[in-house]
């Protein structure tokens, strides 16, 4: 099992473009998450899914979209970039209910100039 | 709404010595804790799983204790290497109206010295 992919680990994106964060999990997992870490500060969840066609927001999701086309792929969109959003995003996956652990992706490293 | 909190927030100790780790967290009424690894500039590896039943885990070096009804677990880890240098965090998962999410600790930050 790859376990959880991103792509890509870094991005440099000019203030008003847009991109999308591809993330990927081969364990059937239904739970989804998407977080991003800033420098020294902890993690803040940005949206999250329970399943196909269900998302929700996280703490922080102003600026950001989902969409949760298969239990396998949940990309985050960045529409309009922004200096606030330079950050580390990183995906996650949970096996709820069994075994509810929860698993990371290595990471998307994004500067927004 | 749940809290975590890890304290101290940063740690440095000399090698050989035993790393005590700890995780507070105001609602009891959790399903599992967990306990990640992250590494400067990498992503979060898990480290421990422990279900709202157990008392702890252990993992080689690594022992996790839970207790549900103070709202504390505690991950120690033994004879420290500078290899165990790195941010570890906790994590509680509970079944809130808010949806079913992990609630992250600060996190403490450690550092072994050679």
């Amino acid at each position: 099992n790859a376990g959880v992919t991103q792509t890509p680990k870094f991005r440099i994106l000019k203030i008003g473009q847009s991109m999308t964060l591809q993330c990927t999990q081969d364990m059937n997992h239904n739970y989804m998450y998407w977080y991003r870490q800033d420098p020294g500060m902890g993690l803040k969840l940005i949206y999250y899914s329970v399943g196909a066609g269900i998302t929700d927001k996280g703490e922080v999701p102003n600026g950001y979209n989902v969409s949760r086309s298969t239990t396998e792929d949940f990309p985050l969109r960045l529409e309009l970039a922004a200096p606030s959003q330079t950050s580390v995003y990183f995906c996650a996956s949970n096996g709820f209910p069994s075994p509810n652990e929860q698993f990371f992706g290595p990471g998307t490293r994004l500067t927004v100039l | 709404k749940q809290e975590v909190t890890q304290i101290p927030a940063a740690l440095s100790v000399p090698e050989g010595e035993n790393l005590v780790l700890n995780c507070s967290f105001t609602d009891s009424a959790i399903y599992n804790l967990q306990w990640f690894r992250q590494d400067p500039g990498k992503g979060l590896t898990s480290l421990l799983l422990i279900q709202s039943s157990q008392r702890e885990q252990t993992s080689g070096r690594l022992n996790a204790s839970l207790d549900k009804s103070s709202g504390r677990s505690t991950l120690y880890i033994a004879a420290s290497q500078p290899g165990d240098s790195a941010t570890y965090l906790c994590a509680v998962w509970d079944l809130s109206a808010a949806g079913n999410k992990l609630t992250f600790g600060g996190g403490t930050r450690v550092l072994v010295k050679p």
